[in-house]
């Protein structure tokens, strides 16, 4: 399974955008890039993804690199429930339909 | 958007003894359904895919007979845990797969806590 890298962490103030990167070199030409966040407690959350062109949706926007072997996840304005670890999955468009998890960024967002 | 639930949202059993978690997707038919386990403070470790009238896919490493995985139908997936045993405390989740979900997203649910004393 293609591996991504993410900071262990990162701190934002609340109402100030948030930038979460993530690393794939190792990206195929056909893994979409996906995001999902987990609050305390609870089970993940999807949050958006991608292939090749940028995309938004009401919760976010992904930003993905010309090569695709970076992405970058925009909060554009952090609230307080936007404290979750942030995982960046490489998904197969194969017929299993996994989502392999890697350490994600814990988002930490300071009132 | 879709709602997947879990039942219970946690247990606590005795060493020895059997478990059953449910799993169901409320609005959708679900062909393809997925457990995972997270120890605290570590992501979440894929267990197995199950299919909808077929036998389970178990990632490495994972037993089968002690993690028994039942999909008899579309909106319904069953965990059972064998002869628990403490280290297999944990928080259990699950997730879905709707049949043309051409946004590829799963749906998760809300986590099961189990605790083996």
């Amino acid at each position: 399974d293609a591996k991504t890298t993410q900071p262990n962490s990162m701190e934002s103030n609340e109402e100030e955008p948030v930038h979460l990167p993530c690393n794939h070199s190792t990206i195929s030409g056909t893994d979409y890039i996906h995001w999902y966040r987990q609050l305390p407690s609870q089970g993940p959350e999807y949050v958006i993804h991608g292939l090749t062109s940028n995309v938004n949706n009401r919760m976010a926007s992904l930003a993905i690199a010309e090569d695709r072997k970076s992405s970058t996840l925009i909060l554009h304005r952090a609230t307080l429930r936007d404290a979750a670890v942030y995982y960046c999955i490489l998904r197969q468009m194969d017929s299993s339909y996994k989502l392999i998890f890697g350490s994600g960024t814990r988002l930490l967002v300071r009132p | 958007g879709a709602v997947v639930s879990q039942h219970p949202s946690w247990v606590i059993c005795k060493s020895g003894t059997s478990v059953k978690i449910e799993c169901r997707s409320l609005d959708f038919q679900a062909t393809t359904m997925f457990w995972y386990r997270q120890f605290p403070k570590q992501s979440l470790m894929l267990m197995a895919t199950s299919n909808e009238g077929s036998k389970a896919t178990y990632e490495q490493g994972v037993e089968k007979d002690k993690f028994l995985i039942n999909h008899a139908s579309l909106t319904l997936s069953t965990l059972t845990v064998t002869s628990a045993h403490p280290e297999d405390s944990s928080f259990y989740i699950c997730s879905a797969s709707g049949l043309a979900d051409v946004s590829y997203e799963q749906y998760f649910g809300p986590g099961t806590r189990l605790t083996v004393t």
